[in-house]
């Protein structure tokens, strides 16, 4: 499959659940991030990773827990979450130049609901 | 604090009509912006951005620093143009801020 793939596309989780949602991305870039997309209010940017070190992490709650184990492949662990965790959560990867804004690339997102 | 404003949250149009999407920012640096769009059962994807100065599908978007805005245009709208519009700034490079998005409807 090509550009950026995640899974589960669905998941549902009760608060004492622990999950992990995968991406990854075959277009070759060395930047990838996690957003939350949630009714209502704009899309967020919940973590940064260049060439597999974190960048950004926005003051997200530490029952989410990211990792990068190369330039292809990212993880979000899930545990211990809130209701109001419920959202889309997307991934999107980019390739870091040397000038000027990169474009990003999204995945199709994981809808996840928590009971 | 919110970067960036889409202030309509549902534009409908009819086939033909102009469309014009609202996008204002805040933001003291050299902005870099661009429009991102989401077709029905489809991907968020980059439709255009300021620095590449070109029309993608018709449309075309101009900074203006002076108003801080980056309105999103096309003279004549279609039907595959139905979808969600999100205007979004880009930080640092590689950090996007992005507005809340504006739901465009066109109508035969």
């Amino acid at each position: 499959e090509t550009g950026v793939t995640q899974t589960p596309r669905h998941l549902v989780m009760g608060m004492t659940n622990k999950k992990s949602l995968k991406c990854e991305q075959h277009l070759g870039h060395n930047a990838m991030y996690w957003y939350k997309q949630s009714a209502k209010k704009p899309l967020e940017l919940m973590f940064v990773y260049n060439f597999k070190e974190q960048t950004e992490n926005n003051s997200v709650p530490s029952r989410f827990s990211p990792e990068c184990p190369n330039s292809s492949h990212l993880f979000l662990h899930l545990h211990t979450l809130q209701p109001e965790d419920s959202a889309l959560y997307l991934c999107a990867s980019s390739q870091r130049g040397t000038s000027g804004a990169d474009t990003q690339y999204f995945g199709p997102g994981t809808r996840l609901t928590v009971l | 604090a919110q970067r960036v404003t889409q202030p309509e949250k549902l534009l409908s149009v009819f086939k033909g009509a102009p469309v014009e999407l609202k996008c204002n920012y805040s933001y003291s640096g050299s902005p870099e912006l661009f429009w991102y769009v989401q077709y029905s059962r489809q991907r968020l994807q980059l439709l255009l951005r300021h620095i590449s100065r070109e029309s993608i599908k018709g449309f075309t978007a101009d900074l203006n620093k002076g108003e801080t805005s980056f309105h999103l245009k096309k003279p004549f709208a279609q039907e595959e143009d139905s979808a969600m519009y999100y205007c979004a700034l880009s930080e640092d490079d590689y950090k996007l801020s992005f507005g809340a998005g504006t739901t465009v409807t066109v109508r035969a």
